[in-house]
């Protein structure tokens, strides 16, 4: 079980640039999620997937931000046209549908919007 | 929308003591989670717990359930150096995204 990951750990963009996150869940999770968090915060839920459905979007997530699970399995998010208050620590978390439900995270990307 | 509050929010203590904080919300939850976060890491989790009244311990660490449904607590036992870091409480119900808390930050002096 190797766990998940994100890929990449740091990013540093200027303002006005897109970029585009990578998640890999732990293999047998059907269940992603993408979460913000900001210093000082706990993680702030922007959205998350069963399979390749999108089922819930949080109104955190602006008409910029965009996510995407093509076949069930990574994941990538996308901020389109970044401004400086979207730097923040994104971290991806995977879990699998059961009534006693348990997410497990990644180490988060890192996003600094100069 | 639904909050979860957590304290103290803040905790020095000295290596060898033991440690208490809790997580409340008005909202009611049927799992709490809870997690240890180190710097430019992501969230760990450290205890689930899925039963109103459960105790479930891990180590020196012993998390509960609160009756109420509202709250959540943990204890650390006998801290260490290493038990430094931000504790996050998750509160969740079935088929709905999960309420973090804005976390206890530990410092642990030797």
């Amino acid at each position: 079980d190797t766990g998940v990951s994100q890929d990449p750990r740091h990013k540093i963009t200027k303002r006005g640039q897109n970029v585009t996150f990578r998640c890999d869940p732990i293999s047998e999770h059907n269940r992603l999620y993408w979460y913000r968090q900001t210093l000082g915060q706990g993680p702030e839920f922007l959205t998350y997937f069963q399979n390749e459905a999108q089922l819930e979007k949080s109104r955190l997530l602006s008409d910029r931000f965009s996510a995407e699970r093509p076949k069930g399995s990574f994941s990538t998010l996308e901020i389109q046209r970044t401004e400086q208050g979207d730097s923040a620590m994104y971290l991806c978390a995977s879990s699998r549908t059961l009534s006693q439900e348990t997410q497990y995270f990644g180490p988060g990307t890192r996003l600094l919007v100069l | 929308g639904q909050q979860l509050n957590q304290s103290p929010q803040s905790m020095f203590i000295q290596e060898g003591e033991d440690v208490s904080m809790n997580c409340t919300s008005s909202s009611i939850f049927n799992t709490w989670l809870w997690y240890k976060q180190d710097p430019g890491e992501g969230p760990v989790l450290l205890i689930a717990l899925y039963k109103a009244g459960e105790l479930t311990s891990n180590g020196r660490l012993t998390a509960q359930f609160g009756i109420t449904r509202k709250d959540s607590f943990l204890n650390i036992s006998a801290s260490i150096p290493s038990d430094v870091g931000i504790y996050f409480c998750a509160g969740g119900n079935y088929g709905q995204n999960f309420v973090f808390g804005p976390g206890t930050r530990l410092s642990v002096l030797p």
